[in-house]
C-alpha cells in the first residue's frame, strides 16, 4: 500500500549545523509530497509541498525535491537554530485517494 | 492563532466517564478531521466530515463518537474508553472537503489521559 518512512529520531543538532531528515515513499500513482511541523504544544503546520517530480518546496529556509528516481523527498536546511527544534512529518496525498498520509515523524533538537 | 480552536487543551478522565472534546474553525473550511496521535506512532485519522456529512469513519471503536453540528463545529464523544485510548487528539479542517489537497489546518490538539 501506500506509505511513508522516516528516518528515526531524534535527530540532535547544534545550533548552525545543516540538517537532513530523509523521507522516502511508496505510491501507486503520482502523489503530492508535504513536510508538516509541529512545535511544542502545538498542531501541526504544513511547512512546504511539492505536487511533482524535480519541484522544489521551500519555506523559511527549509527545503526538500521531489525525486522521482529516487522516490524520495528530504528535508533540508543549511543553518539550523533552536526554535527549528519541533517534530517533522512528511507526507503524500493521491488524487485517486481521498488520504494524506502521514509519516511517524522525526523529532528535532537543536542545542544553542 | 491557528484558526482552528480545541477545547479542553488536557483532559483526564477514568474509564466509566463520559465526557467531550471541541473543535472550532473560524477558516470557512467545508472539511473537518479527527486525528489520533500516539507516540512512536503514524498519525491515525479517525474521522473525517464533508459539509457536515460523515465521509469516512477508519474502523473507530464506537466508544468515540463524533458528532459535526455544522460545518464549523466538531465534537468527539468519549464513553468508557481504555487506557490505551490515552493520546493527543487534533483537530484539523481543510478548504476543499478533500484531503488530496495535503492543506490541512491542525488545532494544538487536545491531550487526553485515561486512568
Amino acid at each position: 500500500g501506500d506509505s511513508v518512512t522516516q528516518m528515526e529520531g531524534p535527530v540532535t543538532l547544534s545550533e548552525e549545523a545543516f540538517l537532513t531528515i530523509n523521507c522516502t515513499y511508496t505510491a501507486t500513482g503520482y502523489p503530492s509530497l508535504f513536510w508538516y511541523v509541529q512545535y511544542p504544544g502545538e498542531g501541526l503546520q504544513l511547512l512546504l509541498k511539492a505536487t511533482k517530480a524535480d519541484d522544489k518546496g521551500s519555506n523559511k529556509g527549509f527545503e526538500a525535491t521531489y525525486r522521482k528516481e529516487t522516490t524520495s523527498f528530504h528535508l533540508e536546511k543549511g543553518s539550523v537554530q533552536v526554535s527549528d527544534s519541533a517534530v517533522y512529518f512528511c507526507a503524500l496525498t493521491l488524487l485517486s485517494d481521498d488520504k494524506i498520509i502521514f509519516g511517524k515523524g522525526t523529532r528535532l533538537h537543536i542545542l544553542p | 492563532e491557528t484558526g482552528v480552536t480545541q477545547t479542553p487543551r488536557h483532559l483526564v478522565m477514568g474509564m466509566t466517564n463520559k465526557k467531550s472534546l471541541k473543535c472550532e474553525q473560524h477558516l470557512g473550511h467545508n472539511a473537518m478531521y479527527w486525528y489520533k496521535q500516539s507516540a512512536k506512532k503514524p498519525l491515525e485519522l479517525m474521522f473525517v466530515y464533508n459539509f457536515k456529512e460523515q465521509t469516512e469513519n477508519n474502523s473507530v471503536p464506537s466508544r468515540f463518537s463524533p458528532e459535526c453540528p455544522n460545518s464549523s463545529h466538531l465534537f468527539l464523544h468519549l464513553h468508557t474508553l481504555q487506557p490505551e485510548d490515552s493520546a493527543l487528539y487534533l483537530c484539523a479542517s481543510s478548504p476543499s472537503g478533500r484531503a488530496n489537497t495535503g492543506e490541512l489546518f491542525f488545532g494544538e490538539g487536545s491531550r487526553l489521559t485515561v486512568l
